[in-house]
């Protein structure tokens, strides 16, 4: 079945800075890529996602890359602000099968 | 997207006892899925439950001990029976929305349950 590893698995920035957390994924048929924020006390929140027919999404002070050939994808914050301090899960997916998650990456953003 | 609520948002109950947890949907829904997520943890797929048929368990869970009910397309209970310390996790209802060639995946708010 799919393998999903996240890094790093904390992540402490400078309010302004940029933040960058990495997936890599091991089944070439994945075609779906989610990204989660999860703040303390409520359940995960989408984000932002990738389908694997597109090398990079944008939304504001988020984007998502991904290399289909080296099956990696990354989430990029710029801009960073403390409300962005939370647990960030990336996941992956094919057709309609279930979420494969990753451990989860903490994010610390330090006013 | 899709608004999920749960019901109860958080209990303390006793080893032995067992707590049924609802998920309710704003929209019909065919995919509903029940995880668990252990303190500091990834999440963890317990089942899916699709309106119509009956739960499909992952390994390590069994419908004696996490019974699901899916009695129409904007509802779902997971039970989690004879609970032991070891149950203590947030519960979490999540549907799929069809999207394109494939789902995309909400979450609700969890279920804090705290078992002595």
């Amino acid at each position: 079945g799919e393998n999903v590893e996240q890094h790093p698995s904390t992540l402490s920035v400078q309010e302004g800075d940029s933040a960058v957390i990495k997936c890599t994924y091991s089944d070439s048929a994945s075609n779906y890529f989610p990204w989660y924020k999860q703040e303390l006390g409520k359940g995960p929140q989408l984000i932002i996602d990738i389908r694997s027919n597109v090398g990079e999404k944008k939304d504001q002070r988020i984007a998502v890359t991904l290399n289909k050939t080296a099956k990696h994808f990354s989430l990029h914050i710029t801009e960073t602000q403390p409300e962005d301090s939370a647990v960030y899960f990336c996941a992956a997916s094919k057709g309609y099968s279930t979420l494969t998650f990753g451990k989860g990456t903490m994010l610390l953003v330090s006013p | 997207s899709a608004v999920i609520s749960q019901k109860p948002s958080r209990d303390i109950c006793q080893r032995g006892t067992s707590l049924t947890i609802q998920c309710q949907v704003d929209s019909q829904v065919t995919m509903m899925f029940w995880y668990r997520q252990q303190p500091g943890q990834s999440l963890t797929l317990i089942a899916t439950a699709n309106q119509g048929s009956e739960a499909t368990y992952e390994s390590g869970f069994v419908i004696d001990k996490f019974p699901i009910s899916r009695p129409n397309l904007t509802f779902s209970t997971l039970t989690v029976s004879n609970m032991s310390p070891e149950d203590s996790s947030i519960y979490l209802c999540s549907v799929a929305l069809s999207a394109g060639s494939g789902v995309t995946q909400y979450f609700g708010p969890g279920t804090r349950l705290t078992v002595l």
